[in-house]
């Protein structure tokens, strides 16, 4: 079976700097890869998926993902972080036919004035 | 597109009683609806597949007794807590699956925040 990683539990970054969240996968084949968005008390936005193809995926929002196949890892970037940006970040991992995903613990993040 | 609506938002009850709540997926139609239980600070638990005019299929550990799940439509799955008690608050989250095998995305709703006294 999959699994994700999210080593990071929470991240302070001050807005306007640059923000990178880890994500590592565990599955024998290639997965179709996901990170979503939680505000508080909402549901999920899909930020970006990986499926085939470019590894470097784009997003909503100005975010981008990378996709490593050699370290396993799925990492989010955003270049200028905005105050709106604070949230928690899930990375997810498919596979199979049976269209489950597995989550991370999630990263939480903040941003500071 | 691609949206998902959960209703109600946010619901409270009282010990014994049962609680509905809706997914409807509004501009698309899901073969496939899943329900998440999570918990605060913590991630997404899958409770169920739901499945359009089959039985759901539930995770281990939790009871199908306890969480009814019908999947009357492609647009519409219900999940009815019945005789609920304090340990069932929570906050669960449906999403809607679309796509086909090789490049299926989930979408979630907003979720119900449900508090059992």
């Amino acid at each position: 079976a999959q699994s994700v990683t999210q080593p990071d539990i929470h991240i302070t970054v001050s807005e306007g700097a640059s923000l990178e969240l880890r994500c590592n996968y565990s599955y024998g084949a290639t997965p179709y890869l996901f990170w979503y968005v939680q505000s508080p008390g909402q549901g999920l936005q899909l930020l970006l998926k990986y499926f085939s193809g470019d590894t470097l995926v784009q997003g909503i929002k100005g975010f981008e993902a990378e996709f490593k196949r050699s370290q396993s890892s799925f990492n989010l970037r955003k270049p200028s972080v905005h105050w709106s940006d604070a949230a928690e970040y899930f990375c997810a991992v498919g596979a199979g036919d049976d269209y489950k995903l597995s989550f991370g613990a999630g990263t939480t993040v903040t941003v500071r004035a | 597109g691609a949206v998902v609506s959960q209703h109600p938002s946010r619901v409270i009850c009282k010990s014994g009683t049962s609680v509905k709540i809706e997914c409807r997926s509004l501009d698309f139609q899901a073969t496939t609806m899943f329900w998440y239980r999570q918990f605060p600070k913590q991630s997404l638990m899958l409770m169920a597949t739901s499945n359009e005019g089959s039985k759901a299929t539930y995770e281990q550990g939790v009871e199908k007794d306890k969480f009814l799940i019908n999947h009357a439509s492609l647009t519409l799955s219900t999940l009815t807590v019945t005789s609920a008690h304090p340990e069932d608050s929570s906050f669960y989250i449906c999403s809607a699956s679309v796509g086909g095998a090789s490049k299926n995305i989930q979408y979630f709703g907003a979720g119900t925040r449900l508090s059992v006294l």
